[in-house]
């Protein structure tokens, strides 16, 4: 079946560095590919999309870059902060108002 | 406040004996969905719906229904749960279009089936 799945599960970086979250998806008729966070008891908040169309997205921080030829996605964030270290989950659309995630990847920023 | 609430919050309940969890939104969206969320599993979508009266599946929807009748609510129904449905359960709205995938999320609902 369809299936979204991320290269790391865990990843934990210094305060201030960068990070990069990876994720390979398998549909290739998914038209959009999303980033959401989840801090610790909460729901998932939604960081960025891109459309298939796009190969680059910027937000505040963030960077989403998508490589429609290997099936990947990735999420960077910049100078990442305490206030970052959470559960981020990519997404993919294979249809309609249809939404499969990824298992997530724990990232933990240290002080 | 622009808000998606649920209730309850937490559940213990038996197994066969029917369920609502509730799902509310204020923001005006069209869209709303149901996902349950398992350890080592991620989130799952369970059912979604476009807009008033219109309601699909989403990948794990055996077990479950949903209604659409009102625009702000989208309440997910367990006629007979089973212990295989205890899990956190997340409700989600959003504009249509290209910001369907803007998805505000509920505070969750953890339901345990015995």
């Amino acid at each position: 079946g369809e299936s979204v799945g991320l290269h790391l599960p865990t990843l934990s970086v210094q305060e201030g560095d960068n990070s990069i979250i990876n994720c390979a998806y398998s549909n290739s008729a998914s038209d959009y590919f999303i980033w959401y966070k989840q801090e610790s008891g909460k729901g998932p908040q939604f960081i960025i999309d891109i459309r298939s169309n796009m190969d680059k997205r910027q937000g505040q921080r963030v960077t989403v870059l998508l490589n429609k030829t290997v099936k990947h996605l990735s999420l960077q964030i910049a100078a990442t902060q305490p206030g970052d270290s959470a559960v981020y989950f990519c997404a993919e659309t294979p249809q309609g108002g249809k939404l499969i995630f990824g298992q997530g990847t724990e990232l933990s920023v240290k002080p | 406040e622009a808000q998606v609430t649920q209730n309850p919050r937490y559940l213990i309940t038996v197994t066969g004996k029917k369920l609502t969890v509730t799902c509310s939104q204020n923001m005006n969206h069209e869209y709303m969905s149901w996902y349950r969320q398992d350890p080592g599993l991620g989130l799952r979508q369970i059912y979604y719906s476009m807009n008033v009266e219109v309601t699909d599946k989403g990948d794990v929807p055996e077990g479950y229904k949903v209604s659409r009748k009102e625009k702000r609510n989208f309440p997910l129904i367990l006629e007979s749960p089973s212990p295989n449905q205890t899990s956190l359960y997340f409700c989600a709205s959003s504009l249509s279009g290209s910001k369907r995938y803007e998805q505000y999320f509920g505070p969750g609902t953890r339901l345990t089936v015995t």
